[in-house]
């Protein structure tokens, strides 16, 4: 089985801007949950998304955005990026129903 | 709520000697726990897991941890460590009907040859 894929796996963008990040899970995983990783903060959860839907949500502003599609595929976006969101954006994919997730390579964004 | 927290963020060991990494957690329902192991820009690898059941889970790469409810905590063993076992290791915890995983700040495991 092919694991968890993350589209792209580096992206640089400016303060101000927005950006879209992509993931696509196991096949046969409905959850989709993105983590944030930086040195100072560490691995902080941003959201999951069951069957299209967010079920849960971590504490980030407004700016920090997700869905997810049919085919569970889910997308993350940041919009008027600041210095602070640099970071590894990872994705995880799980059966759903509490069992472990299992993580994409991440994508490395920096905000110049 | 849920919380961990990993006793040293830095451990050094000789190559062949045992590895010991702590994690602690704090949950209000039964907790899952997990180990994951991350290597320099990789996404997290899950080398093993606590849900129900036996309390001495084997992983992958001769990892194995012992789930201790009394002393609430989740500490992941090798016998004999490798130098490819040189990375950073993250504890988690989830539980309930919340599907989340909380980490703990992750220890960075040198293996000296």
């Amino acid at each position: 089985k092919a694991g968890v894929t993350q589209t792209p796996r580096y992206l640089i963008k400016t303060r101000g801007q927005q950006v879209t990040l992509s993931c696509s899970p196991i096949s046969g995983h409905r959850s989709v949950s993105w983590y944030q990783q930086t040195p100072g903060q560490g691995l902080q959860f941003l959201f999951e998304y069951f069957s299209e839907t967010q079920r849960n949500k971590g504490n980030f502003p407004g700016r920090f955005s997700g869905r997810q599609f049919s085919n569970s595929r889910s997308e993350m976006n940041v919009s008027t990026l600041e210095l602070g969101d640099s970071a590894l954006y990872l994705c995880a994919s799980s059966l759903g129903e509490g069992g472990e997730q299992y993580f994409g390579p991440g994508t490395r964004l920096t905000v110049t | 709520a849920q919380s961990v927290t990993q006793l040293g963020s830095h451990v050094s060991v000789s190559e062949g000697a045992l590895v010991l990494l702590r994690c602690n957690y704090s949950s209000s329902v039964p907790p899952y726990l997990f180990w994951y192991v991350q290597y320099p820009n990789q996404g997290l690898q899950l080398l093993l897991k606590y849900t129900t059941g036996a309390t001495l889970v084997k992983g992958i790469n001769g990892f194995e941890a012992e789930f201790k409810k009394s002393e609430t905590s989740f500490h992941l063993t090798k016998p004999s460590a490798h130098m490819s076992d040189a990375a950073e290791y993250f504890c988690a915890v989830s539980g309930g009907s919340n599907y989340k995983l909380t980490f703990g700040k992750g220890t960075l495991l040198t293996v000296n040859p």
